[in-house]
């Protein structure tokens, strides 16, 4: 069975702070590597990804860095505000049209 | 635009009932896929199909579970004989691609929360 191990579970930052969310992945179909947001009772929706091409990638706060050979890749999230409370999701392509989700990590940023 | 849909939002069953989730999805998306999230979990992947076809249903966890999407837009999450197990917050996607690049580009619903009792 295909796993990606997200880390930690949950996740407590001061506002301003640096968010660090952390995910392993084991042999996937290729290299994408999406980050879902999701809010309380709604379905998760993408925030950022990364491709193979290269090793970061930023938008705005969001920063994906993509580790190949230890396969692991991680969101920093910069300045983080009380509206990026949410739980986060890391996943991986499992095949052309499956991905598989990790188990989510819960962010909560104190005002 | 609109986004993706799903009726009920909630809903609860007794042991033993069936049950059928709706998923409207944005218009002229080719791709609709189906996940289930249990509590405090990520999204499983269940069925995917491109426009009518039923491409993979490798995550249906038993035979009670069916979906259909007879004219490649609506589509139905059918559970039949429901189980306490089967409570969990049930997903849809969907993509205006079809293959490689569905992965892509998924714009999920709100989900609809089935509780059985």
């Amino acid at each position: 069975q295909q796993q990606v191990k997200q880390s930690p579970q949950s996740l407590i930052v001061q506002k301003g702070g640096i968010s660090i969310i952390n995910c392993a992945y084991e042999n996937t179909a290729f290299d994408y590597f999406p980050w879902y947001q999701q809010f309380p009772g709604k379905g998760p929706a993408l925030l950022i990804a990364i491709r193979p091409d290269v090793s970061e990638k930023k938008e705005g706060r969001f920063t994906i860095s993509f580790n190949k050979s230890a396969k692991q890749f991680s969101l920093h999230i910069m300045d983080s505000q009380p509206g990026d409370s949410a739980t986060y999701f890391c996943a991986a392509p499992l095949t052309d049209d499956k991905i598989i989700f990790g188990k989510g990590t819960r962010l909560h940023i104190l005002p | 635009g609109a986004g993706v849909s799903q009726s009920p939002r909630y809903k609860v069953a007794k042991r033993g009932q069936d049950v059928a989730l709706r998923c409207d999805p944005i218009s002229g998306h080719v791709s609709l896929f189906w996940y289930q999230q249990a509590l405090g979990q990520g999204p499983e992947f269940l069925t995917y199909f491109q426009n009518e076809a039923q491409l993979d249903k490798s995550g249906l966890p038993s035979d009670r579970f069916f979906a259909e999407r007879p004219e490649g837009s609506v589509s139905t999450l059918k559970i039949q004989r429901t189980q306490q197990e089967d409570s969990a917050v049930y997903l849809c996607a969907s993509s205006p691609t079809n293959g490689l690049a569905t992965i892509y580009e998924q714009y999920f619903g709100p989900g609809t929360r089935l509780t059985v009792t």
